[in-house]
């Protein structure tokens, strides 16, 4: 079946500028998840969302950051004024919901964001 | 604070040489353990992955990974690396008391020569 989805593949935007980007989970997973992946840093935890559930945003490293998810299915991270240290990768996951404590998470092929 | 910790950056072995990845976690209480892949140009794979029972797990493409829950390690191993092998190999924790996120370790590049 079809695995999580991510668009744009790749985004290059001028410093300031906002961008969004979108996650298309696994058809039936009401978990989603974001993170982000850069040099030096590895792999982030940025937001989750479960269901109709409040999202955990401990992750978000700014205020510039949000996300939200749709009908609990189509997710988007926005990034305002973007800086040039939001260059990375953003990656979604999703798994299934439940006990989301013991659900494994699929991984999208992330979107690769450049801030020039 | 705590973290995963994967103790290699960068390893670097010739075809059929045996390989070992350490990953310590600082996590005490519930923890499910995981290994992730991701090979050039690809999106993270899942490996294997530990949950219960048995410590010692064995995933796909003839790694296998070991819990030695008294000393916080989930080490990975292959007996025989292949040069297709080479890839950026990821150790994630997901701890009861942090919340359902994954908590990556930093990651460690295998390089395979043929």
């Amino acid at each position: 079946g079809a695995g999580v989805s991510q668009s744009p593949s790749n985004k290059v935007t001028e410093k300031g500028k906002d961008v969004e980007l979108r996650c298309d989970p696994i058809s039936g997973h009401t978990a989603l998840y974001w993170y982000r992946q850069s040099l030096g840093q590895g792999l982030e935890f940025l937001i989750y969302f479960q269901g109709n559930s409040a999202p955990d945003k401990s992750g978000l490293p700014s205020d510039r950051f949000s996300a939200e998810r749709t009908g609990g299915s189509v997710s988007t991270l926005t990034i305002q004024r973007t800086q040039q240290e939001d260059s990375a990768v953003y990656l979604c996951a999703s798994s299934l919901g439940g006990r989301v404590f013991y659900n494994e998470q699929f991984f999208g092929p992330g979107t690769r964001l450049t801030v020039l | 604070a705590q973290s995963v910790s994967q103790h290699n950056h960068h390893v670097i072995l010739s075809e059929a040489a045996s390989l070992e990845l350490g990953c310590n976690y600082s996590y005490g209480g519930t923890v499910n353990l995981f290994w992730y892949v991701q090979y050039p140009g690809q999106h993270l794979q899942l490996l294997l992955k530990y949950f219960s029972g048995d410590p010692l797990v064995k995933g796909i493409k003839g790694f296998e990974a070991e819990f030695i829950k008294s000393k916080f390690s989930f080490n990975l191993r292959k007996p025989s690396v292949q040069w297709s092998d080479t890839a950026e190999y990821f150790c994630a924790v997901n701890a009861r008391q942090a919340g359902t996120a994954l908590i990556f370790g930093k990651g460690t590049t295998l390089s395979v020569s043929s």
